[in-house]
């Protein structure tokens, strides 16, 4: 049972670049999460989608797209990478009103 | 004011010792607490859900004050392995997401 994963593990990227981050779970969760996680900062929401075919905005959405591929996937894109997109990457999936399983992380670096 | 607020810290105790974390929280519509637990480099992971008469998992114990909006963890006899980050999860009413506190980060001293 792998949980939640998340690919790539670390990526560097360059200002106006684009890349898309994967997000699997095989817990059969309804809901999926993005969280960017700074320094300081704590865990801020980007987008969530409570079910399949769902989207909604978080917190800090403004640079980025997200799709729900189907139960299993949610992907998170950055059209045109800046600097201050430099963060940690999670993804997390729940269902509805329970605790939040968290995948490993991907460590974005934009220059 | 921040949705949900913690003590950053960081908090530096021996071998042994009892340490209580506190987060609080401004909405009162607030329903479902957590505390989550995070290494460093590491994905957080979770500790353990506080309800409302409060619960124990083992040395730890965590506890909800609605009248005066916070959620506390107390972990006892603090071993080298419980030194991390801790951090508190707040989800007000019937939304889906949680708000997560800053984190309090923990050093457990031989």
């Amino acid at each position: 049972n792998a949980g939640v994963t998340q690919t790539p593990k670390f990526q560097v990227l360059k200002t106006g670049q684009s890349m898309t981050l994967q997000c699997a779970q095989d817990m059969n969760h309804n809901s999926m999460y993005w969280y960017r996680q700074d320094p300081g900062m704590g865990l801020r929401l980007i987008y969530y989608s409570a079910s399949e075919g769902t989207t909604d905005k978080g917190e800090v959405p403004n640079g980025y797209n997200v799709s729900r591929l189907n139960k299993r996937e949610f992907s998170l894109r950055l059209e045109s990478a800046a600097p201050s997109q430099t963060s940690v990457y999670f993804c997390a999936s729940d269902t509805t009103g329970y605790e939040q399983y968290f995948g490993p992380g991907t460590r974005l670096t934009v220059t | 004011r921040k949705e949900v607020e913690q003590d950053p810290g960081p908090f530096n105790v021996p071998e042994g010792a009892t340490v209580a974390f506190n987060c609080t929280y401004s909405n009162s519509a607030s329903q479902s607490f957590f505390w989550y637990r995070q290494d460093c480099r590491k994905e957080p992971k979770l500790l353990m859900s506080v309800y409302s008469s409060g619960n124990e998992d083992g040395r730890f114990t965590a506890q909800l004050n609605r009248a005066s909006q916070y959620i506390s963890l107390l972990i006892r006899d603090s071993k080298l392995s419980d030194s991390a980050t801790y951090l508190c999860a707040v989800r007000r009413g019937s939304a889906r997401q949680l708000t997560f506190g800053s984190g309090t980060q923990l050093t457990v001293l031989p």
